[in-house]
């Protein structure tokens, strides 16, 4: 079945120090969908990404989704101590998504302050 | 408020004891889904729910049972023939149409079996 692979699993970092976290997908996705956990939490949405190629931003987050549409990247700038917790990402099991999601292991970002 | 509402926060049950895990939703979503998380793992999907009085086993459905006799509930029951039920068991939502399913996800219920 469809897998959705995670690298790095955990990522030490300095304060003010960026951070980047890698999606692969086994296959070709319609979208890709991405989360954060904060610890003891429950997974948040943070954006979907549909188009070949697609580049998103929102204010310190730049998202990626590859031109073969099987792999995509979260690039954080500067990272703060609110950015802590695990990213996900996910894509859909089959179609756009409405029969539930695959997501990948996460990658825990640990800030040094 | 909307949201998604899931009770209790913590569960603690005997092996060999069927438990049942609320899940409520406000949002009048249509499609409703149950995931597993264990530690250090990404989620996985137990089943899922497109409309009332209509149910499809996820990846991972053995030992568990779900119901949706209204939109708004959608229950879950780890059973006895569940091997590991000890997880953090999280319920989301979605209103998606065409390629766009953003889920929202319940506070989670942590389920402990001794």
């Amino acid at each position: 079945g469809q897998q959705v692979m995670q690298i790095p699993q955990y990522q030490h970092v300095q304060e003010g120090e960026d951070f980047t976290t890698y999606c692969n997908s086994s296959t070709t996705l319609s979208n890709i969908q991405w989360y954060k956990q904060r610890p003891g939490g429950h997974p948040v949405f943070l954006i979907q990404l549909v188009k070949s190629g697609e580049v998103k931003k929102q204010k310190r987050l730049t998202f990626q989704f590859g031109e073969a549409k099987k792999n995509s990247s979260l690039h954080i700038t500067a990272t703060q101590t609110t950015d802590v917790g695990t990213y996900f990402c996910a894509g859909p099991r089959s179609g756009g998504g409405a029969d539930g999601l695959t997501f990948g292991k996460g990658t825990h970002l640990i800030i040094q302050p | 408020d909307g949201g998604i509402t899931q009770s209790p926060k913590y569960l603690f049950r005997k092996e060999g004891q069927n438990v049942t895990l609320s899940c409520e939703q406000n949002l009048n979503h249509d499609a409703m889904y149950w995931y597993r998380q264990d530690p250090g793992q990404g989620l996985r999907l137990i089943y899922y729910s497109q409309i009332v009085n209509d149910f499809q086993k996820g990846d991972i459905a053995e030992g568990y049972s779900v119901s949706r006799e209204k939109k708004e509930s959608f229950p879950l029951t780890v059973t006895s023939a569940q091997k590991n039920p000890t997880a953090f068991y999280l319920c989301a939502s979605t209103s998606g149409t065409g390629n766009y399913y953003e889920q929202y996800f319940g506070p989670g219920t942590r389920l402990t079996v001794t």
